[in-house]
């Protein structure tokens, strides 16, 4: 069972177009990450939300935490093709913990 | 700060043996934990040490084990390997505090059982 379900599973656009990636849950998260996967490697973080409502800017991403912290979007605009990778959320329960819940993941591919 | 590291990058064993696995966290951080990547079941929690104690545990058998030592370093074991443990086992380290849980990955060690 998976406790956090990202949707869509897979995006493929064009070089330019704007996309977002939902993570949504039943359960309420003290904390929740976004990571991107390179193929071969290990996931890099991209941002740390801990408030609900919180809004967080990356340069084109954008990350919003939900008012009740049970769910979360990353936004991209004028996707890039160096955009292309798996995108990952994750939530932790309980505050200091380290064992996350990993979504089921958002495989984007941009084309140029 | 060099980021966290775990040898080896890769490595193929035989169904029945055992393998170990290790990793060096980021300078400064306390908290180790484990988490296996397969196709089919995504990434999943292994454990999870804290000051040489496993302070979190997730839902795998027994033949996954691991511990961390004084210097913060782990390791992390699977006696009698099945064709299913093959996965990229990836370590993570934290400073542990109290706000968030911002973890940090290695690049994962591949493991091929044949």
């Amino acid at each position: 069972t998976q406790l956090l379900e990202q949707s869509p599973q897979f995006l493929s656009i064009q070089e330019g177009e704007n996309l977002t990636v939902y993570c949504n849950s039943s359960s309420v998260f003290s904390s929740l990450q976004w990571y991107r996967q390179e193929p071969g490697e290990g996931p890099v973080l991209l941002v740390t939300v801990v408030t609900g409502g919180e809004v967080k800017k990356l340069k084109r991403l954008t990350f919003q935490f939900g008012d009740a912290r049970k769910d979360s979007s990353l936004h991209i605009t004028a996707a890039q093709p160096g955009d292309t990778g798996l995108y990952l959320c994750a939530g932790g329960l309980l505050a200091g913990a380290n064992n996350l819940f990993f979504g089921t993941g958002t495989r984007l591919t941009v084309i140029p | 700060k060099a980021g966290v590291t775990q040898t080896p990058r890769y490595l193929i064993k035989t169904r029945g043996q055992q393998v170990t696995l290790s990793c060096s966290p980021i300078s400064g951080h306390r908290s180790v934990s484990w988490y296996q990547q397969t196709p089919g079941q995504g990434l999943q929690f292994l454990f999870e040490y804290f000051s040489e104690t496993q302070r979190n545990k997730g839902n795998f058998p027994g033949r996954f084990s691991g511990r961390q030592f004084s210097n913060s370093r782990s390791e992390m074991n699977v006696s009698t390997l099945e064709l299913g443990d093959s996965a990229l086992y990836l370590c993570a380290s934290s400073w542990a505090g109290s706000s968030g849980n911002t973890i940090y990955f290695g690049e994962g060690s591949w493991l091929t059982v044949v």
